[in-house]
């Protein structure tokens, strides 16, 4: 089955940038999507189709995927974006959804 | 505006039976295909199930195939999950989840999960 490896933690000053990794096989060539969830609360997808944002969520998120990796971006941190990020993908060879185990994002 | 209401979880024995049920408002229920997803406590995200709009396909993870059963009632607007021969590793948050259309395959809504524990 696909695999999709995070790192589980990311630490980052307000005010600077965040870069998530997604790593997975060839990941380039599939479409990833990222969700965002907040302590006790449900996900939010945050951005589709690699780079696509969904309406309300801020232009300091942008997406990109190459090669063996894909990356959430998130420009100019602020304390509200802590959270774990996961990052998901549809195996076509198993007919499965994938999703990668998580980064947990601390804003210090 | 999109909602997505999860009930029917519970604390039930090893090899137990539960029924979830997602009612869904605020779109055209038929048109989607929904899905489930599930959290044990402290882990991440894992896929569960998939069915289409019309019924027709219905999709698992390796993890419960031949054990839960996905079922939607459109006339109802509601999505279903049936967990069989329940183990203590099904312990989760069981979130209802809207796929945004056919040959898509992420998840653009969610509700805010029913919790399933699977306890003697």
């Amino acid at each position: 089955s696909y695999i999709l490896t995070q790192p589980p933690s990311l630490s980052v000053a307000p005010g600077k940038t965040a870069t998530i990794t997604c790593a997975g096989n060839n990941i380039g060539t599939k479409s990833v999507h990222w969700y965002q969830q907040k302590p006790g609360q449900a996900p939010v997808l945050v951005m589709f189709y690699d780079s696509d944002r969904p309406s309300g969520i801020p232009e300091r998120f942008s997406g990109s995927n190459s090669g063996s990796t894909a990356t959430l971006t998130i420009s100019r941190v602020e304390a509200g974006d802590e959270a774990d990020f996961y990052c998901q993908v549809w195996d076509g060879n198993s007919d499965h959804w994938v999703f990668g185990g998580g980064t947990k994002l601390t804003v210090l | 505006e999109v909602h997505l209401l999860e009930s029917g979880g519970g604390s039930v024995q090893p090899g137990g039976s539960l029924r979830l049920s997602c009612a869904a408002s605020g779109f055209t229920f038929n048109f989607y295909p929904m899905s489930w997803v599930r959290q044990a406590p402290g882990k991440g995200l894992e896929w569960v199930s998939t069915i289409t709009g019309s019924d027709e396909s219905t999709y698992y993870a390796d993890s419960v195939k031949g054990r839960f059963a996905i079922s939607r009632d459109n006339s109802k607007n509601t999505l279903y999950l049936q967990l069989n021969s329940l183990r203590a590793e099904d312990t989760a948050i069981y979130y209802c989840a809207k796929v945004p259309g056919a040959e898509k395959y992420y998840f653009d809504y969610w509700g805010q999960g029913a919790l399933v524990t699977v306890s003697s």
